[in-house]
């Protein structure tokens, strides 16, 4: 069990860009979660997975958002045209039953 | 949908003292609350959790309280250590699916 592991850690882009991030779960979770999290907040939920379908998204996840789970393993998380309030921690998660198991997550600065 | 308050936002208490965080939720359909550790630069870290059938629940120098009657639950932290430093989060959903309402989080010092 290597826990839940996302990259890159730190992510700095302009204002427009797109950016992509990579979550993979612990081995053998059918549930993936993503979660974003702003200073001084806890977080909140975006989307989630069971294997390879996405059940559920927030109506935080704009149209600029895309989550992908190809295979039912790992996950990525795609930001299009980038916007200042985009910055924040982008968490990952993943579950098989009840307990969620967050990652380090990638901390996002749009300038 | 679910509304989740939690308080204090910082508590600054003496090593070897007790810590009490309490949160209030919204959702009486809420029957899973789990609270969580987050250490600068990490994700947070289940520390532990509790289901509306079960009024307390223990784990060594954690314990937390459930009263659903009033909507409100309650992490105790005994004997507190300087390591026990960290902001705590409570949570609260559905269990088998974990699309938490997370609180805003208690920062937690524990002064040597």
């Amino acid at each position: 069990d290597t826990g839940v592991s996302q990259n890159p850690r730190h992510k700095i882009t302009k204002r427009g860009q797109n950016v992509t991030f990579r979550c993979d779960p612990i081995s053998e979770h059918n549930r993936l979660y993503w979660y974003r999290q702003t200073l001084g907040q806890g977080p909140e939920f975006l989307t989630y997975f069971q294997n390879e379908a996405q059940l559920e998204k927030s109506r935080l996840l704009s149209d600029r958002f895309s989550a992908e789970r190809p295979k039912g393993s790992f996950s990525t998380l795609e930001i299009q045209r980038t916007e200042q309030g985009d910055s924040a921690m982008y968490l990952c998660a993943s579950s098989r039953v009840e307990k969620l198991f967050f990652g380090s997550g990638t901390q996002l600065s749009v300038l | 949908g679910e509304n989740v308050e939690q308080h204090p936002s910082t508590l600054s208490v003496q090593e070897g003292d007790s810590a009490v965080i309490k949160c209030t939720y919204s959702d009486s359909a809420s029957n899973y609350f789990p609270w969580y550790k987050q250490e600068l630069g990490k994700g947070p870290q289940l520390i532990i959790d509790i289901r509306s059938n079960v009024g307390e629940k223990k784990d060594q120098r954690i314990a937390v309280t459930l009263n659903k009657t009033a909507k409100h639950f309650s992490l105790h932290i005994t004997e507190t250590q300087p390591e026990d430093s960290a902001v705590y989060f409570c949570a609260a959903g559905n269990f088998g699916n974990e699309k938490l309402t997370f609180g805003t989080g208690t920062r937690l010092t524990i002064i040597p």
